[in-house]
């Protein structure tokens, strides 16, 4: 069980270079992510998906683009580079850990990626 | 909408001395609480979290945590730090699940540095 696997671990781009971030769970997950982590501002959430087929816009989405073909990989586009997407990127997806009886929901959990550190140069 | 303050950005304190970080959250509903570690270049390790019951939770390494409703609180606690516990540490809040309520919102971290 290898969790939430993320290639590369490290790229330097140029600007206006194109770059596929990799993601992929082995863990049928229906629920995935991606955020970027800068120095001082926390993680913040990029895009994430529901389920195969799904996406959404998270908080910061401009300049980024995501697929969800399979429930197992999440792959996110960086299609023309810039040195304010220099940063560390995360993948996560989440899984169910209980049943919260008083609002009736399922609560889940959060596996994360060990990231990948762009430089855009 | 969800937010998390963390309300120190750094901690140095002496190894064996106990450590406090503060983490308070605003949200209209009921939320789901996390503290997650991030050691030197590594990826985000869950320390503890709060689902329900207990309102006192215990994670690993010795830390827990207290979620407080009424101050809007989810401070992290150890009675006494080790040099190994110099890392960063996030704590986050999730709404629930479905659609964008089961996203994780973290706050901007602390940094814990511990001295010998």
């Amino acid at each position: 069980n290898a969790g939430v696997t993320q290639t590369p671990k490290f790229r330097i781009l140029k600007i206006g270079q194109s770059m596929t971030l990799q993601c992929a769970q082995d863990m049928n997950h229906n629920y995935m992510y991606w955020y970027r982590q800068d120095p001082g501002m926390g993680l913040k959430l990029i895009y994430y998906s529901v389920g195969a087929g799904i996406t959404d816009k998270g908080e910061v989405p401009n300049g980024y683009n995501v697929s969800r073909s399979t429930t197992e990989d999440f792959p996110l586009r960086l299609e023309l580079a810039a040195p304010s997407q220099t940063s560390v990127y995360f993948c996560a997806s989440s899984y169910i850990i209980g049943w919260d009886r008083g609002r009736q929901q399922r609560y889940y959990g959060y596996t994360f990626g060990s990231g990948t550190r762009l430089t855009v140069v | 909408a969800q937010s998390v303050t963390q309300l120190d950005s750094q901690v140095p304190v002496f190894e064996e001395a106990p450590v406090e970080l503060r983490c308070n959250y605003s949200s209209s509903v009921s939320v789901y609480l996390f503290w997650y570690v991030q050691y030197p270049n590594q990826g985000l390790q869950l320390l503890l979290k709060y689902l329900s019951g207990s309102t006192l939770v215990k994670g690993i390494n010795g830390f827990e945590a207290e979620f407080n409703k009424s101050q809007t609180s989810f401070h992290l606690r150890k009675p006494s730090v080790h040099i190994s516990d110099t890392a960063e540490y996030f704590c986050a809040v999730s709404e629930g699940y479905g659609g964008s309520q089961g996203n994780l919102i973290f706050g901007k971290g602390t940094k814990l540095s511990v001295k010998p």
